[in-house]
């Protein structure tokens, strides 16, 4: 059981480049989150996800699009990079229904744009 | 909406000192509350929950007491170690329909030897 799992561990882009992060899960929980963490501004959530085939908008959605094609994986992806999107990026996710409702999270993302 | 206030950090403490993070909350309700660790490197875990008023949640020495009157959840510990350098996170579950948890900016504790 691996819980939740990111990948790439580290990535370094370039303005202007693009890249998709990918989130999986193996606990067939229902919801997923991406949020962003920088120094002083604690977690914002970026986009998340009620259930395969479905997204929303969290806090600082710009710049950014996902897609939850499988129950078990949510992508985040950044069309064109910029050095504001620096940040740490971690995915989460939670039972649907039922139960307190706890997250669980990845080990997360160091994105560096140049 | 809802909100969680936490005491800004850093913390300093030597180790063996007692451990207080004061968490506040408003919400709709009487929602579980949580605190989450996050270790230098690493994602958040769940340390510790309590799912109802006066409930105690504890874990690897850490406790924290679910207070309906006074909102508040705050984290101690009787004796820090080297170890439980991180930051810890006070937050909510969704409540009210939403889909988004609330976390608070969070506290790092830094342990000296």
């Amino acid at each position: 059981n691996a819980g939740v799992t990111q990948t790439p561990k580290f990535r370094v882009l370039k303005t202007g480049q693009s890249m998709t992060l990918l989130c999986a899960q193996d606990m067939n929980h229902e919801y997923m989150y991406w949020y962003r963490q920088d120094p002083g501004m604690g977690l914002r959530l970026i986009h998340y996800s009620v259930g395969e085939g479905t997204t929303a908008k969290g806090e600082v959605p710009d710049g950014y699009n996902v897609s939850r094609l499988k129950k078990q994986n949510f992508l985040l992806g950044l069309e064109s990079a910029a050095p504001s999107q620096t940040s740490v990026y971690f995915c989460a996710s939670r039972v649907g229904t039922g139960g307190t409702y706890e997250q669980y999270f990845g080990p997360g993302t160091r994105l560096t744009v140049t | 909406g809802d909100s969680v206030t936490q005491m800004e950090g850093p913390v300093t403490l030597s180790e063996e000192a007692f451990l207080t993070i004061n968490c506040t909350y408003t919400a709709t309700g009487y929602p579980s509350l949580f605190w989450y660790v996050q270790y230098p490197g690493e994602g958040l875990q769940l340390l510790l929950k309590a799912t109802k008023a006066d409930d105690k949640g504890s874990n690897k020495g850490f406790e924290a007491t679910y207070r309906k009157e006074t909102t508040s959840f705050h984290l101690e510990k009787g004796s820090v170690q080297v170890s439980d350098s991180a930051v810890y996170f006070c937050a909510l579950p969704p409540t009210g329909g939403s889909y988004i948890p609330t976390f608070g900016r969070g506290t790092s504790l830094i342990v000296h030897p």
